[in-house]
């Protein structure tokens, strides 16, 4: 099946620091990644769509010069949060669509990405 | 009023009870919906599409009704390791083929021995 591959799997860094997360689609092509953010107990938000070569979508209250996207590829997303903070700590999960695929088929998602500021 | 709306439950049931979980969301134009499964401190995971005629895998039941906006999952002879949460997703509205989901809260079900 589909596989997305999401990396690192976790991260602990102090206050201040830039976190890069990779997400890649292995054996399928995506012109569409999205990111998410799920805290405790919470359910997944949309965080932004990245568009393959454009600029991602952000969703209404997320900070573009805050979480910066990079889509370069059509089987690599990354996101970079920019000198995260501690209310930055979230569990951030990627899910990829095949480029082949129509909308009434399910997105791949990566293992997700647990972010701990301290 | 939130887009896709769940009970948070927690549902405790024992071993081997049906159990059934609820969904409405407020777009009607959304035409795509998904149950997923998401384990504690994991990613969610697909367990099955919604389909209008309603479709089954095992046991695990799903119902649309789009005239009601409302969503159903059926789980029969519940196992332990059914133990999870239960998200309710529908494509966004306006998202056209952009595969934009919108999540409910999820459901937690515990199955007890």
């Amino acid at each position: 099946g589909a596989v997305v591959s999401q990396h690192p799997s976790r991260v602990i860094c102090k206050s201040g620091t830039s976190v890069k997360i990779e997400c890649r689609s292995l054996d399928f092509q995506a012109t569409t990644m999205f990111w998410y953010r799920q805290f405790p107990k919470q359910s997944l938000m949309l965080m932004a769509t990245s568009n393959e070569g454009s600029k991602a979508t952000y969703e209404q209250g997320v900070e573009k010069d805050k979480f910066l996207i990079n889509h370069a590829s059509l089987t690599l997303s990354t996101l970079t949060v920019t000198s995260a903070h501690p209310e930055d700590s979230s569990f951030y999960i990627c899910s990829a669509r095949d480029l082949r695929a129509t909308s009434n088929q399910p997105q791949h998602f990566g293992d997700g990405t647990r972010l701990s500021i301290l | 009023r939130k887009e896709v709306e769940q009970d948070p439950g927690p549902f405790n049931v024992p071993e081997g009870a049906t159990v059934a979980f609820n969904c409405t969301y407020s777009n009607s134009a959304s035409q795509s919906f998904f149950w997923y499964r998401q384990d504690c401190r994991k990613e969610p995971k697909l367990l099955m599409s919604v389909y209008s005629s309603g479709n089954e895998d095992g046991r695990f039941t799903a119902q649309l009704n789009r005239a009601s906006q409302y969503i159903s999952l059926l789980i029969r002879d519940s196992k332990l390791s059914d133990s999870a949460t239960y998200l309710c997703v529908v494509n966004a509205q306006g998202s056209g083929n952009t595969g934009k989901l919108i999540f409910g809260q999820g459901t937690t079900l515990q199955v007890k021995p």
